[in-house]
């Protein structure tokens, strides 16, 4: 299957701050996903982005499939972005997620 | 919006017990899958269904089977737990064709077998 990597592991802004988290996968995939978990373990969807870039309020996300990476910008962080983010490829019927990036805002 | 239920949101068993975790959507998708998720491995697929009594094995299905009797409903079967099955689980559906890539998931269940 494919292999997908994330980084970093972890992070920790000041609020205010940007960010940049990366996603690198092994091969070609149909999709892109990016999505968040936050302390209470519930998975959304934040950016469905196989190629391009798409921007949502302060967060935006890249992809660029014929290198293989995606990017997921988070500017002017606040203390409710904290959680797991987490990219996740597609290929076929198969969905293969990368570890996550532990983002910690802190006040 | 779409919702996607599990039945519980904790849950404590003992090695042996057969255990039964529920998942319910309310969208009229075709595919749902159960994940699994541990720390430093991201999540896993265990089982995946495209429709009802279908069922496809993901990466790692030992141990676990499933159920899909109806459309909305899918459930996951451990069906003599182990510790090493201790892990929180997540349940996720999704529309078929060209939607099929947009998953929505569960709350989760958080699972401690003892």
């Amino acid at each position: 299957g494919i292999q997908v990597e994330q980084s970093p592991p972890d992070l920790i802004l000041q609020e205010g701050a940007n960010s940049t988290l990366r996603c690198n996968f092994s091969d070609s995939v149909n999709n892109l996903q990016w999505f968040h978990q936050n302390p209470w373990g519930q998975l959304i969807n934040l950016f469905y982005i196989p190629s391009g870039t798409k921007q949502n309020g302060r967060l935006s996300a890249t992809t660029v499939a014929t290198e293989r990476y995606s990017l997921l910008y988070i500017s002017s962080s606040q203390t409710t972005d904290s959680g797991v983010y987490f990219c996740a490829a597609t290929t076929g019927n198969q969905f293969y997620f990368g570890t996550g990036t532990s983002l910690t805002v802190i006040p | 919006d779409v919702k996607v239920t599990q039945s519980s949101r904790y849950l404590v068993k003992r090695t042996g017990e057969k255990v039964f975790l529920e998942c319910v959507q309310d969208m009229d998708h075709e595919n749902m899958f159960w994940y699994r998720q541990d720390p430093g491995l991201g999540l896993r697929l265990i089982y995946f269904s495209y429709d009802v009594k279908m069922k496809e094995k993901g990466d790692i299905p030992e141990g676990y089977s499933v159920s899909r009797e109806k459309k909305e409903r899918f459930s996951l079967i451990l069906e003599s737990a182990s510790t090493n099955q201790t892990s929180m689980y997540l349940c996720a559906s999704s529309w078929a064709g060209t939607a099929s890539d947009i998953q929505y998931f569960g709350a989760g269940t958080r699972l401690s077998v003892l």
